[in-house]
């Protein structure tokens, strides 16, 4: 069965500091891996897309980390901002186009 | 990058009645959308697959007849909620499929629809 699990399902932490959030997947057959983050009330919007022969990949103060061997991926948020604050999700695609989406990560930044 | 608008934004209903939301992509043309709600601290759930000139794919236990869709032209998808129910508020949102350097789904802002 294809599944997307995220952790934490929610974190808070303080303006400046660092974070990783956790996405483990089962998704067959795997084609890409991607994070996104949702404002509340807004839709999606991508983060990083990582194919089965990408490690890691950064967009600004974001950066995704992919382990096709166990299945894990991450996102490290460096130096967080108040406009951090999101749920981020970690969506597996199966095929060509079948998104599986975990059930995010509540992210609260701090003043 | 590919730009998708949903109107409305968000829709207060009665019960029984009727409600339209539109999901247009704006600068680009997709043969195929998706049509997912999304309830409060859950993840988006993919309710319907649309593809242009043709009858949309829905997925197991959506009603088809409950949730119509339309998707008439290249760049613009309907869903219709018919004979709205309390239970049907939640976060409608739409995506558009872009093949090009990579297949990816651009999300568009959502409708929240509230039922009375």
């Amino acid at each position: 069965k294809n599944q997307v699990e995220q952790s934490p399902q929610s974190l808070i932490i303080l303006e400046g500091k660092n974070c990783t959030l956790q996405c483990n997947y089962t998704v067959s057959p795997f084609s890409n891996l991607r994070w996104y983050k949702q404002d509340t009330g807004r839709g999606p919007v991508s983060l990083t897309i990582m194919t089965f022969s990408e490690n890691t990949k950064s967009n600004g103060r974001y950066t995704a980390t992919l382990d096709a061997d166990t299945k894990q991926s991450s996102l490290h948020i460096t130096a967080s901002q108040l406009s951090d604050s999101a749920s981020y999700i970690c969506v597996g695609v199966s095929g060509t186009y079948k998104y599986i989406f975990g059930t995010g990560t509540r992210l609260k930044v701090l003043a | 990058g590919a730009v998708v608008s949903q109107h409305p934004s968000w829709v207060i209903c009665k019960s029984g009645t009727s409600v339209k939301i539109e999901c247009r992509s704006l600068d680009f043309q997709a043969t195929t959308m998706f049509w997912y709600r999304q309830f409060p601290k859950q993840s988006l759930m993919l309710m319907a697959t649309s593809n242009e000139g043709s009858k949309a794919t829905y997925e197991q236990g959506v009603e088809k007849d409950k949730f119509l869709i339309n998707h008439a032209s290249l760049t613009l998808s309907t869903l219709t909620v018919t004979s709205a129910h309390p239970e049907d508020s939640s976060f409608y949102i739409c995506s558009a499929r872009v093949i090009a350097f990579t297949d990816t789904q651009y999300f568009g802002p959502g409708t929240r629809l509230t039922v009375l």
